[in-house]
């Protein structure tokens, strides 16, 4: 079945600093990818998407490309903040051709930042 | 415009008791799901309404748990009996097309 694996957390990190957040995923056909940010007492908020290959989606300085390559949508800011400590997670859908259909989701990974 | 609204936002029950969770979702949105996230591990899809119907019930976990949502507006899930193992988060997400809006989560608590 479909699956989603992220880099393994707690990710800690200083201002400014560079992040990535790793995802690979294992589907069938072409499905949709999507990064999801949960900030403290708050619900899930969609962060990005991409829809097909070599889309790149981008929102509040966080990118990700949809390489079909390497089944991959590693999440990069290039200098994070003390507001960017959430729990981010990878998600996948549409694969096998349907559509609006159900997420599936990595484990999430912590992100701190630190002044 | 309102977003997706969830409730209770907590709840703590003993096991073997009944809990109802109930989920608002965007007005005008057919979609509906239910998620759970259990003890920090990645969330998990339950079951997708388009407005009244079931369109994909294949994440239930067991009879246990049942989902409604009667005249395609809000949806009630109803854990009864409740186990340990029930405790976690439950999301409820609505759509129009790809992109899902999340509510808070509710978060249970089975002692």
């Amino acid at each position: 079945g479909d699956s989603v694996t992220q880099m393994e957390g707690p990710v800690t990190l200083s201002e400014e600093a560079f992040l990535t957040i790793n995802c690979t995923y294992t589907a069938t056909g072409y499905p949709s990818l999507f990064w999801y940010v949960q900030y403290p007492g708050e619900g899930l908020q969609l962060l990005l998407k991409a829809t097909k290959a070599d889309d790149k989606g981008s929102n509040k300085g966080f990118e990700a490309t949809y390489r079909k390559e390497t089944t991959s949508f590693h999440l990069e800011k290039g200098s994070v903040q003390v507001s960017d400590s959430a729990v981010y997670f990878c998600a996948l859908s549409g694969a096998g051709g349907t559509s609006y259909g159900k997420l599936t989701f990595g484990q999430g990974t912590i992100l701190t930042v630190h002044p | 415009e309102a977003g997706v609204t969830q409730f209770p936002s907590h709840s703590v029950i003993e096991k073997g008791q009944t809990v109802t969770l109930r989920c608002d979702p965007i007005s005008g949105h057919d979609n509906l799901y239910w998620y759970r996230r259990v003890m920090g591990k990645e969330i998990k899809f339950l079951l997708h309404f388009v407005k009244e119907s079931k369109q994909d019930e294949s994440g239930m976990p067991n009879n246990r748990f049942l989902a409604e949502r009667t005249g395609g507006t809000y949806s009630t899930l109803k854990v009864q009996p409740a186990e340990l193992e029930d405790s976690g988060v439950y999301f409820c997400a609505s759509s129009l097309g790809p992109e899902q809006y999340f509510g808070p989560g509710t978060r249970l608590t089975v002692t």
